[in-house]
C-alpha cells in the first residue's frame, strides 16, 4: 500500500469549514484513498473513501486531485466533536472481504471555540 | 455505536500472565480484524478472520493467537505478557463486499 503523509497538527475555529491534507504521491492506479478519524482513544470511525472522483457524505466531501498524488478532507462545519486524529489511509480495494487497514501517525485536529 | 462490541473494557494484569480478550461482530458481517494501539508504536494490525478461518496476519507475535468461533465472535490470547503489551486492543468487523470497517471500543490492558 501507499504510503501517506500528514501534517501531525492543525486547528480549525468551530463552524468553520476544516480542510485537511493528505500526500500519496506513490499511489497505484488500482488504490483507494480513505479516511478515518479517531476520537480520543475511542475506536476509530470510517468516514469516506474514494478513487478518483470527488465524494461526499453526511460526515464530509473528500478531493481527490486529478492526478491522483493528494486529497484533501473537508469537514464543511467543525464543530468542538470533530476534535480527532485524522487518518488518511491509501489501500487496494480486494474482491474478497476486507484487507488490513496501516494507519500512519495521522492529523490532530482541534476545533477550538 | 458501531455495533462492534468488546469485553472487557478494561484488564489489569501482572507479568507473566495469559489474558483473553473478546469482540463480538456485527451482525453478519464474517471478517473481524484484531489491532493493537500503543504509545510509541501508534495504531498496528495484527490479524484478520474471516468466517472462521484465518485471512491476513500483521505484526503479531508469537505469544498472541486468536481463534473466531462459528457464532462469528473472535478472541485474541495473550499470553506470557510484559509490560510492553500495555496498550488498546482494537476489534473491528467488515461485511462482504465492503472495505469499511467499523471499530469497537477497545479493551485497555495494563500490565504491571
Amino acid at each position: 500500500d501507499a504510503k501517506t503523509t500528514q501534517p501531525p497538527s492543525m486547528d480549525c475555529a468551530e463552524g468553520r469549514a476544516a480542510n485537511l491534507p493528505c500526500n500519496h504521491s506513490t499511489i497505484s492506479g488500482n488504490e483507494y484513498v480513505y479516511w478515518y478519524r479517531q476520537i480520543h482513544s475511542q475506536g476509530p470511525q470510517y468516514i469516506i473513501h474514494g478513487l478518483k472522483n470527488n465524494e461526499t457524505n453526511e460526515m464530509a466531501s473528500l478531493i481527490i486531485t486529478e492526478d491522483r498524488k493528494s486529497s484533501t478532507l473537508i469537514l464543511p462545519h467543525a464543530t468542538l466533536r470533530d476534535t480527532a486524529v485524522y487518518y488518511c489511509i491509501v489501500r487496494v480495494a480486494r474482491e474478497t472481504s476486507g484487507s488490513r487497514l496501516t494507519f500512519g501517525e495521522g492529523t490532530q485536529l482541534t476545533v477550538n471555540p | 455505536d458501531s455495533g462492534v462490541t468488546q469485553t472487557p473494557k478494561h484488564l489489569i494484569t501482572a507479568t507473566g500472565q495469559r489474558v483473553t480478550l473478546r469482540c463480538s461482530p456485527r451482525s453478519g458481517d464474517l471478517s473481524v480484524y484484531w489491532y493493537q494501539q500503543s504509545l510509541d508504536q501508534g495504531l498496528q494490525f495484527l490479524i484478520q478472520y474471516y468466517n472462521g478461518e484465518e485471512r491476513a496476519k500483521g505484526n503479531i507475535l508469537e505469544r498472541f493467537s486468536a481463534q473466531q468461533f462459528p457464532d462469528l465472535h473472535s478472541e485474541l490470547n495473550l499470553s506470557s505478557l510484559e509490560l510492553g503489551d500495555s496498550a488498546l486492543y482494537f476489534c473491528a468487523s467488515s461485511p462482504d463486499g465492503v472495505w469499511e470497517q467499523y471499530f469497537g471500543p477497545g479493551t485497555r490492558l495494563t500490565v504491571t
